[in-house]
């Protein structure tokens, strides 16, 4: 149980492009949305927290005009990166809960990750 | 200093030896801690999770809470090769503060 999926698990695009990341909870409702970023060697950084049918809390010196996330049901988060750029470049990781972040103690469960390189 | 320290390694070990990860935090307001690993090129998969002081064992693994000296560990017993992987370990104040990760290589 607590499958999360993430898909693209990998994209190469052009500079200035925009790419959509999709993470789906598969077999149970996902109150909670996160998305982190990963560089090599590191640990992971949250960058946003969505819950379902709100607007998402984005993490200090996160560009939330960037980082477009969109939580629209309760199984499917989306991260848009706009315009992207060389340094955009990174393992991004989305994780879901099913509970909400700040009460209960509902654990997260991730994906498998999308690795985006912008040529 | 960081909220979450833990030793980023290499740990390499042979087969069938205990391996032990730790992480210590500085905040007395982590309420929950969670063992994650990380296989190269994937997301991390939940191992453990615990709520209060003291030991949970789940097959091979065990962990361990220290609230009052702000300690958890991971015990791994007859460690395989297959558990090759980085291990993060991972508290939550709200959200989840992850330490740096252990890279763990178990050689046949």
């Amino acid at each position: 149980g607590a499958v999360v999926s993430q898909h693209p698990s990998w994209v190469i695009c052009k500079s200035g492009t925009s790419v959509k990341i999709e993470c789906r909870s598969l077999d149970f409702q996902a109150t909670t949305m996160f998305w982190y970023r990963q560089f090599p060697k590191q640990s992971l950084m949250l960058m946003a927290t969505s819950n379902e049918g709100s607007k998402a809390t984005y993490e200090q010196g996160v560009e939330k005009d960037k980082f477009l996330i969109n939580h629209a049901s309760l199984t499917l988060s989306t991260l848009t990166v706009t315009s992207a750029h060389p340094e955009d470049s990174s393992f991004y990781i989305c994780s879901a809960s099913a509970g909400y972040d700040n009460r209960g103690g509902q654990p997260q469960h991730f994906g498998d990750g999308t690795r985006l390189s912008i040529l | 200093q960081k909220e979450v320290e833990q030793d980023p390694g290499p740990l390499s070990v042979p087969e069938g030896a205990i391996v032990s990860l730790n992480c210590t935090y500085s905040n007395s307001a982590f309420q929950y801690f969670m063992w994650y690993r990380q296989y190269s090129r994937k997301g991390p998969e939940l191992l453990m999770y615990t709520y209060s002081s003291g030991n949970k064992e789940d097959g091979r693994f065990t962990a361990q809470v220290d609230k009052s000296s702000k300690y958890i560990s991971l015990f791994i017993r007859d460690s395989q090769p297959s558990d090759s992987a980085t291990y993060l370990c991972a508290m939550r104040r709200g959200k989840l503060i992850f330490g740096q990760g252990t890279e763990l290589s178990v050689k046949p």
